[in-house]
């Protein structure tokens, strides 16, 4: 079993659709969680933490479920500048900051 | 301010050679990492540095691959006798420190081995 499973995708969503990505990671000692951007042939970019309150910076939405090791991306009104690959990403429990991607889910976003 | 940067962009090399990759971090990141992504594959972690030493080895695939770190600055990941499965982008990331802090990716090298 993979240590952070998505769902591939893709998602093909209309301009202004609400979308959402789910994940799961096995390790229960997992102490820091995120949500990574990555456009085509680029490097990735963190877009945002994930806490066990649930965040939200703008249209973006992201919770946590520790019980169920369970992370969700929310993104509302799609925008064309949405379309990219969104990793679900978890610290490896230890202190070494090394982390465990996702396969990655990509959406589409299409006028 | 200037990124993570990493050098060739491309690479491409013939089966059984040596390569070495570049990585120069953002200045005063004390923590370093590699990682490479296949296709069709995830971004899978190599290794990580605090400073100059790497206190976690546990992603190189196999002895072909080693990296060292000086300076606490410039890293260089070595592939030895390459092969067709190393083909890869090889991304480097840097952090303010290890344990947790945000992690900037460089535009990674692109390598074929053919």
């Amino acid at each position: 079993r993979k240590e952070v499973e998505q769902d591939p995708g893709p998602f093909n969503v209309p301009e202004g659709a609400t979308v959402a990505f789910n994940c799961t990671y096995s390790n229960s000692a997992s102490q820091s969680f995120f949500w990574y951007r990555q456009d085509c042939r680029k490097e990735p970019k963190l877009l945002m933490s994930v806490y066990s309150s649930g965040n939200e910076d703008g249209r973006f939405t992201a919770q946590l479920n520790r019980a169920s090791q369970y992370i969700s991306l929310l993104i509302r009104d799609s925008k064309l500048s949405d379309s990219a690959t969104y990793l679900c990403v978890v610290n490896s429990p230890g202190n070494t900051g090394k982390l465990i991607f996702g396969q990655g889910t990509t959406l589409q976003v299409k006028p | 301010g200037a990124g993570v940067s990493q050098s060739p962009s491309n690479k491409v090399t013939e089966k059984g050679k040596d390569v070495e990759l570049r990585c120069d971090p953002i200045s005063g990141h004390t923590a370093l990492y590699w990682y490479r992504q296949s296709l069709g594959q995830g971004l899978e972690f190599l290794i990580y540095f605090q400073g100059n030493s790497a206190p976690d080895k546990s992603g190189l695939p196999s002895d072909r691959f080693s990296a060292e770190r000086t300076g606490g600055s410039v890293s260089t990941l070595t592939i030895q006798r390459t092969q067709q499965e190393d083909s890869a982008v090889y991304l480097c990331a840097s952090s303010t420190r290890g344990g947790g802090g945000e992690q900037f990716f460089g535009p990674g090298t692109r390598l074929t081995v053919l």
